[in-house]
């Protein structure tokens, strides 16, 4: 069973600019949610989508959007580009129905901005 | 805010020794506790899990303990091995939300 996949692995920008992630879930997960992660500071909740609805959001500006395809692949968008940008962005997947599942994660994508 | 704290951003124990990984969370919603380990260039990978109806989960040698009146939980891996080496990370959830809750993260080092 494949696991999450996140394109590209590796990704270079500069400030100002805009990028978009990928990620393809665990087959028949229906839920998608995005994380960001810097040194020292764990794993930061971005935004959780399912059923192509975003359901849950966390604490980040405006600048960072998301969405879902009906095949639940997500992509997240950055605009305007800072150099705090750059992260570990991490995408994990889980059934999302009712009760406690573990989320699967992708191995990210490592955004640096110069 | 930080709901979910892991206050030792290390630990170094000997093969074959017990490793004890603690987390503090301060979210009374939270009922739904995981651990998670991270080796460098790739995702964190699901290792165990506990639900609030629980004191304790056990899987091999990995064993999770919630002590709920505390807002407290630790990982045992007993024995430990060199290949248990990598970040470790504890999150929560609450009532099935996606949105999970992250500690910082403790290296673990297991020597030989």
């Amino acid at each position: 069973k494949a696991g999450v996949t996140q394109t590209p692995r590796y990704l270079i920008k500069t400030r100002g600019q805009q990028v978009t992630l990928s990620c393809s879930p665990i087959s028949g997960h229906r839920s998608v949610s995005w994380y960001q992660q810097t040194p020292g500071q764990g794993l930061q909740f971005l935004f959780e989508y399912f059923s192509e609805t975003q359901r849950n959001k966390g604490n980040f500006p405006g600048r960072f959007s998301g969405r879902q395809f009906s095949n639940s692949r997500s992509e997240m968008n950055v605009s305007t580009l800072e150099l705090g940008d750059s992260a570990l962005y991490l995408c994990a997947s889980s059934p999302g129905g009712l009760g406690n599942q573990p989320q699967h994660f992708g191995d990210g994508t490592r955004l640096s901005i110069l | 805010d930080q709901q979910v704290k892991q206050n030792s951003p290390s630990l170094s124990v000997q093969e074959g020794r017990i490793s004890i990984l603690n987390c503090d969370y301060t979210n009374s919603m939270f009922d739904y506790f995981l651990w998670y380990k991270k080796y460098p260039a790739e995702g964190p990978t699901f290792l165990i899990s506990i639900s609030s109806i629980k004191d304790k989960n056990e899987d091999g040698r990995f064993t999770v303990f919630l002590n709920k009146s505390a807002k407290h939980l630790s990982l045992h891996i007993v024995p430990s091995q060199p290949g248990d080496s990598a970040v470790y990370f504890c999150a929560a959830s609450a009532q099935g939300a996606g949105d999970m809750r992250f500690g910082a993260g403790t290296r673990l080092t297991v020597k030989p």
